[in-house]
Parts: C-alpha cells; sequence; structure tokens
C-alpha cells in the first residue's frame, strides 16, 4: 500500500492563478514528519517544509500555505498566484519516528504554469 | 548555506561496469542517506547510514550495492556490475538529527549503456 499518495499527476494552471497540490498519507505512527519538496527541471530536491503529526497549525511562507490535517490524514499544499519559476515537480514525503528515519514519498505532482 | 555536494553530475558506463558515486555531505551532519529516481518515477530509499554502519537499507539496495565513509568527509556508493535499469538519478542526504529533515544533494545522474 502506498504510504503517500499524489493522486494529482499533471496540473496546468495559468500565471497568477491559485493552485492545491494535494497529498495523501497513511501511518499507523502517532509520530510522524510529513515534507514538501520542490524537484525544477535542473532535477536538484529542494526542502520546502517538515511538519511533525502533534502540530497542525497551518502554516504560510510568502505565496506557499499548507494545511495539515490529521483527521483526513492530509497534507496540501497551496501556491497563491502562481508563477512561471513554480514550474516543478512536487513531492511530498513521509517518515515515521517507528520506522527509522527513511523518507516515503509520493509520485510527484507536475506542475505546469503557463505564462 | 551548507550543501550536500555530489559528484558527478553525470556519469556514463557500460553495463557490468562498476562505478562509484562520491557526496560530501554537511560536515557536522550525522545520518547519511542514498536515494534513488528513475526518470519520470518517484524517489526511492536505498540506504541510511549511521555511526559508521548500515542502519536501513531498502530491497532495492542488494549485492551488488555498497556504501562507504572512507574518511571523515566523503560518502560513498558503488554499484558493483552496473545493470541498464541501474540507471536512474542518485541522490544523497544528510541530516544533523533524524527526522530533522534532510538536505539533498543535486543527485548524480546515472546512465547505464
Amino acid at each position: 500500500a502506498q504510504k503517500v499518495t499524489q493522486a494529482q499527476t499533471e496540473i496546468s494552471v495559468v500565471e497568477k492563478e491559485d493552485v492545491t497540490l494535494d497529498c495523501v498519507y497513511e501511518t499507523r505512527d502517532t509520530t510522524y514528519y510529513l515534507f514538501w519538496y520542490k524537484q525544477p527541471p535542473s532535477g536538484e530536491l529542494v526542502f520546502l517544509i517538515r511538519r511533525n503529526s502533534f502540530d497542525e497549525q497551518n502554516e504560510i511562507s510568502g505565496r506557499y500555505s499548507w494545511n495539515f490535517q490529521k483527521s483526513t490524514s492530509s497534507f496540501n499544499f497551496t501556491i497563491t498566484a502562481s508563477q512561471v519559476v513554480d514550474s516543478a515537480v512536487y513531492f511530498c514525503a513521509l517518515s515515521e519516528a517507528g520506522t527509522g528515519n527513511q523518507f516515503y514519498f509520493g509520485t510527484g505532482t507536475s506542475l505546469t504554469v503557463i505564462p | 548555506e551548507p550543501e550536500v555536494t555530489q559528484t558527478p553530475s553525470h556519469q556514463v558506463t557500460q553495463m557490468g561496469q562498476e562505478v562509484i558515486l562520491r557526496c560530501v555531505p554537511i560536515s557536522n551532519h550525522l545520518y547519511f542517506y542514498w536515494y534513488r529516481q528513475i526518470l519520470g518515477q518517484k524517489v526511492e530509499f536505498l540506504v541510511s547510514f549511521y555511526n559508521n554502519e548500515i542502519s536501513e537499507k531498502s530491497e532495492i539496495f542488494d549485492d551488488q550495492f555498497s556504501v562507504e565513509r572512507p574518511d571523515g568527509s566523503n560518502f560513498t556508493l558503488k554499484i558493483r556490475s552496473t545493470k541498464l535499469e541501474d540507471s536512474a538519478m542518485y541522490f544523497c542526504a544528510s541530516s544533523e538529527a533524524q527526522i530533522l529533515g534532510y538536505t539533498f544533494g543535486s543527485g548524480t545522474r546515472l546512465t547505464v549503456v
């Protein structure tokens, strides 16, 4: 079974639109960590955010915001007023305290922002 | 900002050859990892390394793979006899402590021909 599901394979939006990338996770651990990484066309993985399971407070960083809801096991990522430079593949990842610190990545969502 | 450095950025090798992928983790980090991403697919865990030994490895990390920290700074992944299906992007990562989040290197794209 997939521990991290990113149901949206590809999304295209027009510049300045808002876009939400979905992430649903599955774990039996009470202590776990969720992450979002950005992979631009150049291929590197860029850390965006880390959330632990005890902190459901939503976070905003500039045009980025994250909505963590334990009740639905979701950790969604919203980009406000998207820009062409946001075009990338975005990965959600889970790490469970009970199984060491291996990361389980979702399959990624490819976001294209059209100028 | 401290970086994880991987070399080379791209390596082409013939099937059956041995390759060594090199990584220089961030200097005060204690945990080291290798991940693999086959083109267009998700990032998959290979191995974690702590205190000079493997702490976890996945099913992918079979006898063809080995890791080493030969000195105080480098962390290497060796593939003994490469196969076509080993073609992928290989990411090294390090962390100061478990669950603080990794810093990934920029990756080595391995192409086996």
